[in-house]
């Protein structure tokens, strides 16, 4: 797991509330993502920031919203207009974006929204 | 679409057995391949990376095959051992617009039984 920190490791919410999990790194990393996964799929990108107070949409960014106001942290807020909210939750970060440098994952926030 | 394949979908080896596991891709532009190793629960560990000039990486009992006419990259493992045991995920990098983005597979999971 590096030097990434998620937390909480499990996380139940009733549905209509929106939920931020936590992502912090001490890696001196300029870039940072979140990924979904889900059973029987590969991991899809929600959000990438390549920069202190940058961030782009993946692939799938609807219904969640991201900030970057420090270096080391990238918080993911789960909206209550995401229809499927329920998933293991990865927060990665990197040297940078732009080449392809190794991306180091954290361990994980498994949210449960009932 | 589905640019990253994975077989098999699981698999059960006896402790002490080799096994390969196998990766399809249809990603272009290619920047390079790499395996992951995913503990259940836990976030993705980086086993191999390679550019598509290289043809084969080992740490230690696992060594990853590349064929970039072919599209297709194996992982093999020798001498399996129970904390073997997890998600192998194959991840082939695109180089888009300046951005580096990770296209995961479904992963195959492995099961090492005594």
């Amino acid at each position: 797991d590096g030097g990434i920190t998620q937390s909480p490791k499990y996380l139940f919410r009733k549905e209509g509330q929106n939920v931020t999990l936590s992502c912090e790194q001490n890696l001196n990393h300029d870039a940072m993502y979140w990924y979904r996964q889900d059973p029987g799929q590969g991991l899809r990108l929600i959000y990438y920031s390549q920069i202190v107070n940058d961030f782009q949409k993946g692939d799938i960014a609807e219904g969640y919203s991201v900030s970057r106001e420090k270096k080391e942290s990238f918080p993911l807020t789960v909206t209550s207009a995401q229809k499927n909210p329920t998933a293991f939750y990865l927060c990665a970060s990197s040297i940078a974006a732009d080449e392809p440098y190794e991306q180091y994952f954290g361990p994980g926030t498994r949210l449960t929204v009932t | 679409k589905n640019q990253v394949e994975q077989s098999p979908q699981s698999l059960i080896i006896l402790e002490g057995k080799n096994c390969t596991l196998q990766c399809n891709y249809t990603v272009s532009p290619f920047s390079n391949l790499r395996w992951y190793k995913q503990d259940t629960g836990r976030g993705p560990v980086s086993l191999t990376i390679m550019t598509f000039s290289e043809n084969t990486k080992s740490n230690g009992r696992y060594t990853a095959t590349l064929d970039a006419d072919t599209k297709q990259s194996s992982l093999h493992i020798t001498a399996s051992q129970l904390s073997d045991s997890a998600s192998y995920i194959c991840v082939v990098i695109e180089f888009s617009g300046g951005y580096n983005k990770l296209i995961f597979g479904a992963g195959t999971r492995l099961a090492v039984h005594p």
